[in-house]
C-alpha cells in the first residue's frame, strides 16, 4: 500500500499557541488529502477534505478559521491548530487517496497527538 | 438510521479462534468496502479492499460483500495475539472520495 508520514507524531503545547501537523504522501501524488480527529475508543471523524491547489471543504460544525488547511502540493497537506485549547486535544490523522487510488481507498498517516496544556 | 453500523462490542477470542466481524449499511449507492485495522495510538492501515460483492481472501483475512443484503463481514482464521486491534468497516460511493466508517470492533486475542 501506500505510505503517508505525519509530522510530529505528538506535540504538547501551552493553550492560545498554535501547532501545526504535516502530512506527507511519501510514493505517490496525492490529489486529495483528508484529515480526522479521534477521540478515546470513538470511530474517525472527517474533519476536512483537501484538493491540491484549491480551499478545502469543511466538514459541518468544524471552524475553517481554526483549523487552517493547507495543500500545496501533490504530497504534502497542513494542519493548522490555531488558538489551540484544552478541547483541541486528541488523536489527528491525515489520509491520502489520489491517482493511483480512485476507487475509495484511503491510506491513513500514523497520526498526531495534540495535548493543550 | 447511521449510514455504517458496527456493533462496537469488545470481543475477546483464544488464539487460534475464528474472529468473526460485520457491517451493515443504508446507502445502496456504495461501491468499495475497506476494512481498516488500528493498533493502539496508531494510524489506521489498510487490510482488505473489495468492490462491489463478493469475496476476497488474503491469507487468514477473508472479506465478504453481499450488496443485495447490505452487509460485509470479515474473517480472521487462526487469530494470533498480534491480532489484536480495533477494525474498522469503510465504505464509499464511486466517484465520490469520502469514507463512511463503521464505529469499530476492539478485538482481544488472548495468547
Amino acid at each position: 500500500g501506500a505510505v503517508v508520514s505525519q509530522h510530529p507524531s505528538w506535540v504538547i503545547c501551552k493553550s492560545g499557541t498554535s501547532v501545526k501537523i504535516e502530512c506527507r504522501s511519501l510514493d505517490f501524488q496525492a490529489t486529495t488529502m483528508f484529515w480526522y480527529r479521534q477521540f478515546p475508543k470513538q470511530s474517525l471523524m472527517l474533519m476536512a477534505t483537501s484538493n491540491e491547489g484549491s480551499k478545502a471543504t469543511y466538514e459541518q460544525g468544524v471552524e475553517k478559521d481554526k483549523f487552517l488547511i493547507n495543500h500545496a502540493s501533490l504530497t504534502l497537506s497542513t494542519l493548522t491548530v490555531t488558538s489551540a485549547h484544552p478541547e483541541d486535544s486528541s488523536f489527528y490523522i491525515c489520509s491520502a487517496g489520489g491517482r493511483t487510488s480512485g476507487r475509495g481507498e484511503q491510506f491513513f498517516g500514523p497520526g498526531t497527538r495534540l495535548t493543550v496544556l | 438510521q447511521k449510514e455504517v453500523e458496527q456493533d462496537p462490542g469488545p470481543l475477546s477470542v483464544p488464539e487460534g479462534a475464528i474472529v468473526s466481524l460485520n457491517c451493515t449499511y443504508s446507502n445502496s449507492a456504495f461501491q468499495y468496502f475497506m476494512w481498516y485495522r488500528q493498533y493502539s495510538r496508531k494510524g489506521p492501515e489498510l487490510l482488505m479492499y473489495t468492490y462491489s460483492s463478493g469475496n476476497k481472501e488474503d491469507g487468514r483475512f477473508t472479506a465478504q460483500v453481499d450488496k443485495s443484503s447490505k452487509y460485509i463481514s470479515l474473517f480472521i482464521r487462526d487469530s494470533q495475539p498480534s491480532d489484536s486491534a480495533t477494525y474498522l468497516c469503510a465504505m464509499s460511493a464511486r466517484g465520490n472520495n469520502r469514507l463512511a466508517f463503521g464505529k469499530g470492533n476492539q478485538v482481544v486475542v488472548i495468547p
